[in-house]
């Protein structure tokens, strides 16, 4: 299993240019989660999502969309980013609430 | 929403000595208390977690005690090892169950 997968490691995007950061899991979770965390914070929920063709906003929404046509893939969509938006973003997921299981990170910096 | 307050902000310990990170929640519907464990640089990574059914819970060196009368939750270190040196995060669950608020971080350092 390869767990949660996010593509890509690295982007730097000019302010108002728009990118879908993508998420997929090969364990059949059907909890998902998109996470932003700023330099020497902790984790804010962005959007989560209890499966597929449901999604519910978190935390700190604005300036995101999401969707969940699948069980496997919860892809993150940036429209007109602004420097406020540089950070890094995780995407986790889970069976059931509890023992989430994170991707490896996207570097996000917007210029 | 929920408010996840964590102290200290950073530790330093001793190899060897016991390390206590403190975190106070808001809501007292949240029923769900992970702690998660991220190396610089990697994803967080859930070392244990505790429900409100349950006072407290142990994982060889690892423990977290749970007061939900008081809202406060802790993770307890034993025998702290170089290794053990990270950022660890606190999280508590919103009455709606789904949504996780985080606190900002405590940065351990073990001192060999």
């Amino acid at each position: 299993n390869a767990g949660v997968t996010q593509t890509p490691k690295f982007r730097i995007l000019k302010i108002g240019q728009s990118m879908t950061l993508q998420c997929t899991q090969d364990m059949n979770h059907n909890y998902m989660y998109w996470y932003r965390q700023d330099p020497g914070m902790g984790l804010k929920l962005i959007y989560y999502s209890v499966g597929a063709g449901i999604t519910d906003k978190g935390e700190v929404p604005n300036g995101y969309n999401v969707s969940r046509s699948t069980t496997e893939d919860f892809p993150l969509r940036l429209e007109l980013a602004a420097p406020s938006q540089t950070s890094v973003y995780f995407c986790a997921s889970s069976r059931t609430l509890g023992d989430q299981t994170f991707g490896s990170g996207t570097r996000l910096t917007v210029v | 929403g929920e408010n996840v307050e964590q102290h200290p902000s950073t530790l330093s310990v001793q190899e060897g000595d016991s390390a206590v990170i403190k975190c106070t929640y808001s809501d007292s519907a949240s029923n769900y208390f992970p702690w998660y464990k991220q190396e610089l640089g990697k994803r967080p990574q859930l070392i244990i977690d505790i429900r409100s059914n349950v006072g407290e819970k142990k994982d060889q060196r690892i423990a977290v005690t749970l007061n939900k009368t008081a809202k406060h939750f802790s993770l307890h270190i034993t025998e702290t090892q170089p290794e053990d040196s990270a950022v660890y995060f606190c999280a508590a669950n919103a009455n709606t169950g789904n949504q996780f608020y985080f606190g900002t971080g405590t940065s351990l350092t073990v001192i060999p």
